[in-house]
């Protein structure tokens, strides 16, 4: 297994401003993710980050809005860009950890309410 | 592209009682399920994987099985307690992709 850890837990941010959410994993990842989960809704991937290159976008997310760090094999960050109110959800950092047959481990996410 | 439904978006029980949760898949060709956990306003905690070749997992009071041919997975939760009110989510990977996609989840709460 892996011990997922984010920061910050949670945040009350106004309109137009930016942050960023750290991810650390204690155990080597082969993969990491992350997610978005609004208010009532499931969770819907954001992007695959890469070590050492540029992350991988889903449909409908852009890297202006939300760029991605990932500098090493255990730590990732997410920012949230030039927020609005339809920005507020909970962020979830996910990683496939080496010789876990692929299962994925989330961390405890970010709860964001942009004001 | 891959859909998953979960039925029902939200179940209430009495303790004790034994039940079922569903998820449905549009695209069969998948590499493995994963079941989840997730309390309000929390992460998700990761229940039972079911590899593509591989029909059911246990695990303590929770059986979770897997129809490839049909799209579908069953998780079994025996004599339910109040602690098991959570949302249940399923998740797929598919073959050829890293990252899973998620159900809409199954809200339950049990009764004390």
């Amino acid at each position: 297994s892996a011990v997922i850890s984010q920061k910050p837990s949670r945040d009350i941010c106004q309109r137009g401003t930016s942050l960023t959410i750290q991810c650390q994993v204690d155990s080597q990842v082969t993969m990491m993710f992350w997610y978005r989960q609004q208010p009532g809704q499931s969770l819907t991937l954001i992007a695959t980050a890469n070590q050492g290159s540029e992350a991988t976008y889903e449909s409908g997310f852009v890297i202006d809005k939300f760029p991605i760090s990932r500098p090493n094999l255990t730590f990732s960050t997410l920012t949230v860009s030039n927020m609005s109110p339809e920005d507020s959800s909970i962020y979830l950092c996910s990683v496939e950890v080496v010789g876990s047959s692929d299962t994925q481990y989330f961390g405890p996410g970010t709860r964001l309410t942009v004001l | 592209k891959q859909e998953v439904t979960q039925i029902p978006a939200a179940l209430s029980v009495p303790e004790g009682e034994n039940l079922v949760l569903n998820c449905s898949f549009t695209d069969s060709a998948i590499y493995n399920l994963q079941w989840f956990r997730q309390d309000p306003g929390k992460g998700l905690t990761s229940l039972l994987l079911i590899q593509s070749s591989q029909r059911e997992q246990t695990s303590g009071r929770l059986n979770a099985s897997l129809d490839k041919s049909s799209g579908r997975s069953t998780l079994y939760i025996a004599a339910s307690q109040p602690g098991d009110s959570a949302t249940y989510l399923c998740a797929l990977l598919n073959s050829g992709r890293r990252a899973l996609t998620f159900g809409s989840g199954t809200r339950l709460q049990v009764q004390p």
